[in-house]
């Protein structure tokens, strides 16, 4: 069973500062996903990675993919409160590729 | 990006009752929709896959006879939550894929069962 699991699963800090979230997993993703979710909302994607040890960047936001494609990261710099939300990862189900299975989600709270 | 929508964006219904809950892709015809429930404070969890004009994938544990399944057109698939009970209470979001495989996520629909 692939399982993604992020860390932290709850972060709460103050504008300006900076945070990393991570996503690991013990199974070999050939893609993954990073999405922002709000609350009533669903969720909106933000990137997909690809190639291991790829580095993408979106303006404040920094996504990287592990070399061995089995674990990524989101750093988020000078935090908002605008980048209040539900972060999510997700990967292809390795029995279909367009089925998704997600980590149980980091809810960033960032305070003004 | 493309746009899904749903339909309605939240319900209140009575125990035992039927909701429907559409989900359309509005400027792409989606090949195939996924149905997902997000409980308060977690993640989503996929209850099922349907391609237009067969028969809907199911996750393990989901009942295919208490969440029916419709997608009749490229555009369109329905969710209907039959006999709904209080523990039905949850958001509801689609998702609607390409040829490209990418998905693309509908407002959700919160249901809540008296």
């Amino acid at each position: 069973t692939q399982l993604l699991e992020q860390s932290p699963q709850f972060l709460s800090i103050q504008e300006g500062e900076n945070l990393t979230v991570y996503c690991n997993s013990s199974s070999v993703f050939s893609s993954l996903q990073w999405y922002r979710q709000e609350p009533g909302e669903g969720p909106v994607l933000l990137v997909t990675v690809v190639t291991g040890g790829e580095v993408k960047k979106l303006k404040r936001l920094t996504f990287q993919f592990g070399d061995a494609r089995k674990d990524s990261s989101l750093h988020i710099t000078a935090a908002q409160p605008g980048d209040t939300g539900l972060y999510l990862c997700a990967g292809p189900k390795e029995t279909s590729g367009s089925r998704l299975t997600f980590g149980e989600g980091t809810q960033l709270t960032v305070n003004p | 990006g493309a746009v899904v929508s749903q339909h309605p964006s939240w319900v209140i219904c009575k125990s035992g009752t039927s909701v429907k809950i559409e989900c359309r892709s509005l400027d792409f015809q989606a090949t195939t929709m996924f149905w997902y429930r997000q409980f308060p404070k977690q993640s989503l969890m996929l209850m099922a896959t349907s391609n237009e004009g067969s028969k809907a994938t199911y996750e393990q544990g989901v009942e295919k006879d208490k969440f029916l399944i419709n997608h009749a057109s490229l555009t369109l698939s329905t969710l209907t939550v039959t006999s709904a009970h209080p523990e039905d209470s949850s958001f509801y979001i689609c998702s609607a894929s390409s040829l490209a495989n990418e998905q693309f996520f509908g407002p959700g629909t919160r249901l809540t069962v008296l």
